[in-house]
């Protein structure tokens, strides 16, 4: 039972590069989310998709663009890299509850 | 290491001990809460929820208490072992344009001590 699968685990990038952070799911869910979280704090919402074919904006979209793949996948892209992005990011699907892959850990210079 | 909790509440219980995590809540119209466990390295993983309908909700050596009253959540865990420790959140879930909008609360470090 693999779940939530999140490539890649660790990324370091330089300021303005960009990057996908890929994210699938087998469990045949319609929601996925992307969120990122800070030392000290919860996950924030960063975009969600409810279904396969469309996305919205959560609570910290700036500097963000998601695409809903198919069913399966959910892939967030940073265009340019910024220092405030160092972060650990956390894709979910599901809906009561959301179940979580590991996390990809960002680190920005 | 693991950054997420640098600065975040720390329990401290000895294993065998009964360990009651809380959690303060905002929004009184939230219609479910849940309770996530994440360990160092990992994503949160789901332990228990309750509806806001319901005060107590039993699961295997885990209760959630819910007060409305006074808005707050606790999380009971019965005879505390060390592959409990970890971060404990908090999430209240409002059901908001076709997905369930999850509100993290700041999480609270349980170690567990032999």
């Amino acid at each position: 039972n693999a779940g939530v699968t999140q490539t890649p685990k660790f990324q370091v990038l330089k300021t303005g590069q960009s990057m996908t952070l890929q994210c699938a799911q087998d469990m045949n869910h319609n929601s996925m989310y992307w969120y990122r979280q800070d030392p000290g704090m919860g996950l924030r919402l960063i975009y969600y998709s409810a279904s396969e074919g469309t996305t919205d904006k959560g609570e910290v979209p700036n500097g963000y663009n998601v695409s809903r793949l198919n069913k399966r996948e959910f892939s967030l892209r940073l265009e340019s890299a910024a220092p405030s992005q160092t972060s650990v990011y956390f894709c979910a699907s599901g809906f009561q509850p959301q179940h979580f892959g590991d996390g990809t850990r960002l680190s920005i210079l | 290491g693991e950054s997420v909790g640098l600065h975040l509440p720390t329990l401290s219980v000895q294993e065998g001990d009964n360990s009651i995590i809380n959690c303060a809540y905002s929004n009184s119209a939230s219609d479910y809460f849940i309770w996530y466990k994440q360990e160092s390295g990992k994503g949160p993983q789901f332990i228990i929820d309750i509806r806001s309908n319901m005060d107590k909700r039993q699961g295997q050596r885990v209760t959630v208490l819910l007060n409305k009253t006074v808005k707050h959540l606790s999380l009971q865990i019965a005879a505390t072992q060390p592959g409990d420790s970890a971060v404990y959140f908090c999430a209240e879930i409002r059901i908001s344009g076709g997905y369930n909008k999850l509100i993290f609360g700041a999480g609270t470090r349980l170690a567990v001590h032999p």
